[in-house]
């Protein structure tokens, strides 16, 4: 149990679709991180959010590219007009103070293909 | 700002041992080591807070030089579920980002 859900697992969308990604944290956190990661890389930061509040973003994320956490609970990342090179695997982190001392705890992620 | 790792790929016997270096040209406020299985969610293992500070088990441990913005992961006697890549990881100063390192894969054969 990562305490953390994310929907759909697998997703494989034609270019130019929009697809919507949902994380569900099992318990409360205040902040939440999307990340992504292509093969054979690192995952990347893209954004971040305090409660409700989106304070930080990657340049990574392009104008196609919006996310929202709008109770402070579960959070979408919605790409738009997807292109081949969108496909990676996108990782929510929610964490709290105690992150720092206990580590990021990763969801199972959703791995995108666009075809 | 992404540290660099070094290696950037290992293959041991079980049974050797592995250092796997993180370097940044920045200042490291912590340091964190993740190891990924492939297809999975990168896996928390420790976390370094303080420079000079050494952690980890009896197999798998970790040190952290502050100054010279460094941090090495120690495998020992490696296993067969050793395998994967490891990332070393550090925050930004404002704690909003983090940045992964380049990643080291590690395979251990039979």
């Amino acid at each position: 149990d990562t305490g953390v859900s994310q929907n759909p697992r697998h997703k494989i969308t034609k270019r130019g679709q929009n697809v919507t990604f949902r994380c569900d944290p099992i318990s409360e956190h205040n902040r939440l991180y999307w990340y992504r990661q292509t093969l054979g890389q690192g995952p990347e930061f893209l954004t971040y959010f305090q409660n409700e509040a989106q304070l930080e973003k990657s340049r990574l994320l392009s104008d196609r590219f919006s996310a929202e956490r709008p109770k402070g609970s579960f959070s979408t990342l919605e790409i738009q007009r997807t292109e081949q090179g969108d496909s990676a695997m996108y990782l929510c982190v929610p964490g709290g103070r105690r992150v720092t001392n206990y580590g990021y705890t990763f969801g199972s992620g959703t791995r995108l293909t666009v075809v | 700002q992404q540290p660099v790792q070094s290696p950037q790929a290992v293959i041991l016997r079980e049974g050797e041992d592995a250092v796997i270096n993180c370097s940044s040209s920045k200042a490291l406020y912590s340091v964190h080591w993740y190891r990924q299985k492939h297809g999975e969610a990168p896996v928390f293992l420790m976390i370094l807070l303080k420079g000079g500070e050494q952690k980890g088990h009896e197999k798998i441990s970790a040190s952290f030089n502050e100054k010279k913005q460094q941090s090495s992961l120690y495998l020992t006697a490696s296993q067969l579920s050793y395998s994967g890549t490891y990332f070393c990881g550090t925050p930004s100063l404002t704690g909003n980002q983090f940045y992964f390192g380049t990643g080291t894969s590690l395979t251990v054969i039979p």
